[in-house]
Parts: structure tokens; C-alpha cells; sequence
């Protein structure tokens, strides 16, 4: 089974603090990496799909980077705001197959 | 509207009753998978199907049968559910690996 670490597993940060989180995976034979946004009882929802050594994708505050070579994701926020509140999850595809989650990184932004 | 539609939402049942956990897809995505998520544990993939009559297990496939007859459905199948099995379920689906995937809105199962 393969490995994919994420840290840290909670933070808890002040509105107006900006964050990062790190996801640790495989560095052999990688296709794809995923990053969700799990808010409480609803659906993940995908933030981005990095598939190149380099990538760096954002949408909004939020970005992240790739580095396939030593098998690491970051994730960053910037200016964390209450609604930003949830769990990070990471995931990762050897040979665009099967998809192993990290266990994830909840979020708790305080006003 | 583009959506991955589950049912049922929540289920409880008894040991050895056999259930079947529908997923269905209207964004023509050629790849489904089922996951189960337990505290502390994220979400592990059981089965997956990149294709029509096409499945492979996942990192958790025992107890569970999933069956690909069409593009748009991947039923979930437990033959005997057992307690073990109490879990939320998340399917999933998009075109491959390389894109997004979107969630179903979960089934919560309790196996008493």
C-alpha cells in the first residue's frame, strides 16, 4: 500500500494568519496529485490536479506547488478567513489507477 | 445539472443481510471509484472502474463486490455486511485520474 503523509494534523490559526500545509508521497512512477477541500458533513470538493514536476496552481487565496522528484505537495492559504475552516485532504495516483488518500489537515480559523 | 448521486444516504442494517449502495453519474466520466472514510483514517479507495465492465480492487476490498455494466453506474455490492463495515461511503467519478474528482454526497451505513 502506498504512503501519503500530510501535516501538520490540526492548526489553528487567527483570522488574517496565512498557512501552509505539506503532503508527503512516492517519488516513483507518479501520475497525478489531487488536493480536496472537506468541509463538514458535506462532499470533498476538489481544489486542484497537479500533474507536472513544477506545477504551481491557484484559485483565489489558496495555492499549491509540486515536486515530484522528492515527492512533496505544499498547499498554501493566504489570509485565512473563518470559511476557509475545514479539512485539507491530499491524494495521490501512481500509474492514473488507483488514488491513496493522506489522512488529512483540519483547518480551524478563529475570528 | 452535473452531479454523482448516491442512495441511500443512510442506511442501517443487520449482520449478513445483503445491501447494495447505488452510484450514479450524468457527466459521462469514464472513472468511478467507492471509498470508505473512519475517523483518523481519511478516506481509503475500495474499488475502482476506469471503464465499462472494467474493475480493479482498491487498498480495502474485502467484503465488497462492485459490478461496471454501464458508464454511468457502479453499484457497490456487501454480500455479508459485518459490524467492521459500519462506515461512511463516498463514490466518486471523473473522465481519468488526471482531472478532478467529484463526490457523491455520502451514505453513512451502520451494520448492527
Amino acid at each position: 500500500i502506498l504512503n501519503v503523509e500530510q501535516s501538520p494534523q490540526s492548526l489553528h490559526v487567527q483570522e488574517g494568519d496565512s498557512t501552509n500545509f505539506t503532503c508527503s508521497f512516492p517519488s516513483s512512477n507518479f501520475y497525478a496529485l489531487h488536493w480536496y477541500r472537506w468541509e463538514t458533513a458535506k462532499s470533498p470538493e476538489a481544489l486542484f490536479v497537479m500533474t507536472l514536476n513544477g506545477d504551481e496552481k491557484k484559485k483565489g487565496r489558496i495555492s499549491a506547488t509540486l515536486n515530484t522528484k522528492e515527492g512533496y505537495s505544499y498547499l498554501y492559504i493566504k489570509g485565512s478567513q473563518p470559511e476557509d475552516s475545514a479539512t485539507y485532504l491530499c491524494a495521490f495516483s501512481a500509474y492514473g489507477n488507483k488514488l491513496v488518500f493522506g489522512a488529512g489537515t483540519i483547518l480551524r480559523v478563529k475570528s | 445539472e452535473a452531479q454523482v448521486t448516491q442512495n441511500p444516504r443512510y442506511l442501517i442494517t443487520v449482520t449478513g443481510k445483503k445491501l447494495t449502495v447505488t452510484c450514479s453519474q450524468n457527466m459521462n466520466h469514464e472513472y468511478m471509484s467507492w471509498y470508505r472514510q473512519d475517523p483518523g483514517l481519511g478516506l481509503r479507495q475500495i474499488y475502482y472502474s476506469m471503464n465499462v465492465e472494467v474493475t480493479d480492487k482498491g487498498d480495502v476490498p474485502e467484503g465488497y463486490k462492485v459490478s461496471r455494466k454501464e458508464k454511468r453506474n457502479f453499484p457497490l455490492i456487501l454480500e455479508s455486511p459485518s459490524p467492521n463495515q459500519t462506515s461512511l461511503y463516498f463514490c466518486a467519478s471523473s473522465f481519468h485520474l488526471a482531472n478532478e474528482q467529484f463526490f457523491g454526497p455520502g451514505t453513512r451505513l451502520t451494520v448492527l
